[in-house]
């Protein structure tokens, strides 16, 4: 089936560091990738998306790449602030079954922790 | 607009209880899913509804049910809880025909 895999955590940099999370996935099909952003005690925040080969997501700094030649989606931010610092997730959109839209799958998260 | 919303947002329970969670969707989304989070599994997929029909189920017992309503707000039910069923229960609304999903801020579940 379906699947994510994303670098495990915990990631500690300091301020202003490059960030790169590693997420591959394996999909039958063509799904759309995502990555989520989860501060503590909050639920989850889109924090960018592409829906097709070659698409780049980007949002407040942050970019990935939809690679269907190595079915991945790393995210990169040149320079990571204190307030980057939450649990991030990889996710696809799954099987389309009957029309469904509403079934992620998600990695299992890395949490990023910023240090001034 | 107003953000999906889930209440209650704590709950305890003790084991062999049933509990009821409920999430409102952002206004004019249509289709509800809903989400289990623990530390060990991570993020699991439970079930969606769209139109007040069931369209998609994850691999979760008979235990877990849900429902939607007309004006598309939805509840999820666990019977029998079992400590393992503790956890984060996230649900997600998004428009027909988009597959972005925009997430409450869960319900808390502890089972004692």
């Amino acid at each position: 089936g379906d699947s994510v895999t994303q670098m495990e955590g915990p990631v500690t940099l300091s301020e202003e560091a490059f960030l790169t999370i590693n997420c591959t996935y394996t999909a039958t099909g063509y799904p759309s990738l995502f990555w989520y952003v989860q501060y503590p005690g909050e639920g989850l925040q889109l924090l960018l998306k592409a829906t097709k080969a070659d698409d780049k997501g980007s949002n407040k700094g942050f970019e990935a790449t939809y690679r269907k030649e190595t079915t991945s989606f790393h995210l990169e931010k040149g320079s990571v602030q204190v307030s980057d610092s939450a649990v991030y997730f990889c996710a696809l959109s799954g099987a389309n079954y009957g029309g469904s839209q509403g079934n992620l799958i998600f990695g299992k998260g890395t949490k990023l922790s910023v240090k001034p | 607009k107003a953000g999906v919303t889930q209440t209650p947002r704590y709950l305890i329970k003790t084991r062999g209880q049933q509990v009821t969670l409920s999430c409102s969707p952002i206004s004019g989304h249509r289709s509800v899913s809903w989400y289990q989070q623990t530390p060990g599994q991570g993020l699991q997929f439970l079930f969606e509804y769209f139109s007040e029909t069931q369209r998609n189920k994850g691999n979760f017992p008979g235990r877990f049910s849900g429902r939607q309503f007309s004006n598309s707000r939805s509840e999820m039910n666990v019977s029998t809880l079992e400590l393992g069923d503790s956890a984060l229960y996230l649900c997600a609304s998004n428009l027909q025909g988009s597959n972005e999903q925009f997430f409450g801020p869960g319900t808390r579940l502890t089972v004692l």
